[in-house]
């Protein structure tokens, strides 16, 4: 059974700082995969990481995955208000003709003046 | 071009009702997907289909029913609503082969 850890699950930090999302999954999987959620809204995609070392940025976010240790980190490189929001990892195993996400339980994150 | 699109977006039932959501998309995918997002749970799949007529269970797929007819739409049944499938609904497509997923707009469902 595939299993996604996320944490931390909440975090409050300061604009200006910088801080660190991680995302670990118990089985190997092909691709890795980053969402924003704000309340009340849909999923926005951020990232698709599909080889170990794979490393994606996006203005102040950025994305990286290493497939052996089974672990992505999202970097946030001096917060700003707007990056509020929470976040999600998923993967997927689409072996034997399977799909759909596993997703983690998400980090809620709020970035204070 | 609408994306994916969810209707609707919210319903009431009373227990033991039956409804379907509806999901259609207008970008060709092959694979669509429902999740149900519950507070600290995160997502999770009930239902995929890696194309028209071809349908699976997801991680918890109990008291849902899917079919796809169309590439086009991918209906989600209740077949007898209980207060557990309280719940937000979102319905997602992609491509095949390594490419991202577009979630729809969401359908919040209570079961009274």
């Amino acid at each position: 059974e595939l299993k996604v850890e996320q944490n931390p699950l909440f975090l409050s930090m300061q604009e200006g700082k910088n801080y660190t999302i991680y995302c670990n999954y118990s089985t190997t999987s092909d691709r890795l995969y980053w969402y924003r959620q704000d309340p009340g809204k849909s999923l926005e995609s951020l990232f698709v990481l599909l080889s170990n070392g794979a490393v994606k940025q996006e203005g102040r976010l950025m994305a990286s995955l290493d497939t052996k240790a089974r672990l992505s980190t999202l970097h946030i490189t001096a917060a700003v208000h707007d990056l509020s929001a929470t976040y999600f990892c998923a993967v997927t195993y689409s072996g034997g003709g399977a799909d759909g996400l596993t997703f983690g339980k998400g980090t809620h994150l709020i970035i204070q003046p | 071009n609408a994306g994916v699109t969810q209707t609707p977006k919210f319903q009431v039932l009373k227990t033991g009702q039956s409804m379907t959501l509806q999901c259609a998309q207008d970008m060709n995918h092959e694979y669509m997907s429902w999740y149900r997002q519950d507070p600290g749970m995160g997502l999770r799949l009930i239902h995929y289909s890696v194309g028209a007529g071809i349908t699976d269970q997801g991680e918890v797929p109990n008291g849902y029913n899917v079919s796809r007819s169309t590439t086009e739409d991918f209906p989600l049944r209740l077949l007898s609503a209980a207060p557990s499938q309280t719940s937000v609904y979102f319905c997602a497509s992609r491509f095949q082969g390594y490419t991202e997923a577009f979630f729809g707009q969401g359908t919040r469902l209570t079961v009274v």
